[in-house]
């Protein structure tokens, strides 16, 4: 059964960069048949897809957050990446990796982590 | 982008009702369309994709059809369970993009 579980701080202040990993079990992050994406999800609203990764490194990003976004991977560890920079309040949402079938459907997810930003 | 509007954004409904959730498309996503249920606090999961394919374990009382931009999804006979939030997704092009939601509440 595939796990994932995202890691991070709880609290970023305005300006700076938010930066969480999200670790997998229980399957390969170099199985050719993934992609492993981020997705959040604002207080009480709907899910924004932030970006995806490959197991050999190509992104796609959604360009809704201004290419403040960074996602990236190290198949040694079986983890993935999330930095996002300058955050502002409206970055505060709960963050989710989720595994991302390579149609665009999303079957395994974290339980998602709550990032705040505030000074 | 596209942009993915569903209704009702809330339902009362009672156990045992048939229940339809609507979810239209700006623009032709063939059948790219998945449908996630998410119960307060946990992650969504996925219930059909592409359109009307339920995912595995998923009840059969479930079932989502449509094609182009606009798009069903039917519960036959609401359990308890089911009461919870649902969310459509897009996956025709990047980004991929959710619905704002449908609330399932007890009547």
């Amino acid at each position: 059964q595939v796990q994932l579980q995202e890691s991070g701080p709880g609290l970023v202040k305005p300006s700076q960069t938010l930066s969480l990993t999200c670790s997998v079990s229980g399957g390969s992050i170099s199985s050719g048949a993934y992609y492993w994406s981020w997705i959040r999800q604002h207080p009480g609203k709907g899910l924004e897809w932030i970006g995806h990764i490959y197991y050999s490194g190509s992104t796609s990003y959604n360009p809704s957050l201004k290419n403040r976004q960074t996602i990236s991977i190290d198949t040694s560890k079986n983890q993935f990446f999330l930095q996002l920079t300058s955050v502002t309040a409206a970055d505060t949402a709960v963050y989710y990796c989720a595994r991302d079938l390579t149609i665009g459907t999303f079957d395994y997810w974290g339980q998602g982590s709550l990032v705040t930003v505030s000074s | 982008d596209i942009q993915m509007t569903q209704s009702p954004s809330t339902l009362s409904a009672s156990v045992g009702d048939r229940v339809i959730i609507t979810c239209r498309a700006s623009q032709s996503i063939s059948r790219w369309l998945a449908w996630y249920l998410q119960r307060p606090g946990i992650a969504p999961k996925l219930l059909i994709q592409q359109a009307s394919t339920l995912e595995s374990g998923v009840p059969s009382r479930f079932s989502g059809s449509g094609s182009g931009t606009e798009f069903t999804l039917t519960i036959s006979s609401l359990q308890p369970d089911d009461f919870a939030t649902y969310f459509c997704q897009q996956y025709d092009s990047y980004p991929y993009t959710f619905g704002q939601g449908t609330k399932l509440e007890i009547k």
